[in-house]
């Protein structure tokens, strides 16, 4: 049975602090490793990732995957309080079947 | 901005009766998924849809679950016999390819209350 596992679950932090959101899988004909942020509904796309060592960026965001330890880190740099939200993680096989982490809830104090 | 919509955004039903979810995917996608998410949960994958046919489906997509894309731009699930614990919130999602850069937008989803 595929797997996707996060971690921290949870994570308070202060304005301006680096956090690192991490997602480790174990996936059958692995294709990609998604990540979204939720806010109040729906998942917001922010990287998808298929190639080990290639980051991503966007803006203060950034993430790398590591094909050989299964796994993915999230990097947002110099946190805002509008990063506060729930960063999930998600895997892709190679037919489109999704299978999700249970999310990492960040919380960004003032 | 193109995106994916979906109705109702709220429906409450009887444990035993029909439900039939709608999404309007982005008019050129190729590729279609339903997820569904139970409140406090994970988002779980139940369904994906390409070329009118189902591409891939989870264990719960059992045979009370099914999809259909009726004309150019609706895609639906049906839900035969609604049970209590379909009680979700349920999202649509399309995309464009399933080559590398690809990327599913969401529909804001519909919550689902079975009683």
């Amino acid at each position: 049975e595929d797997k996707v596992v996060q971690s921290p679950l949870s994570l308070v932090v202060h304005e301006g602090d680096t956090v690192t959101l991490n997602c480790s899988y174990e996936v059958t004909n692995f294709r990609s490793l998604l990540w979204y942020k939720q806010e109040k509904k729906a998942p917001t796309f922010l990287f998808m990732l298929t190639s080990s060592g290639i980051e991503k960026k966007s803006g203060r965001l950034s993430s790398i995957l590591d094909k050989k330890e299964l796994f993915s880190i999230l990097n947002i740099t110099a946190t805002q309080t509008g990063d506060s939200a729930v960063y999930l993680c998600a895997s892709n096989t190679n037919a489109g079947k999704s299978t999700f982490g249970d999310g990492t809830t960040l919380t960004v104090k003032p | 901005e193109p995106e994916v919509t979906q109705t109702p955004s709220h429906q409450v039903t009887q444990m035993g009766q029909e439900v039939i979810l709608r999404c309007v995917p982005i008019s050129n996608h190729l590729y279609f998924y339903w997820y569904r998410q139970i409140l406090g949960q994970k988002v779980e994958f139940l369904v994906s849809f390409y070329n009118n046919e189902i591409s891939e489906k989870s264990e719960i997509f059992d045979d009370q679950f099914s999809v259909e894309r009726p004309d150019g731009s609706n895609f639906t699930l049906k839900i035969r016999s609604t049970k209590l614990e379909d009680s979700a919130m349920y999202f649509c999602a399309s995309s464009d390819s399933l080559a590398v850069n690809y990327e599913q937008y969401f529909g804001p989803g519909t919550r689902l209350t079975v009683t």
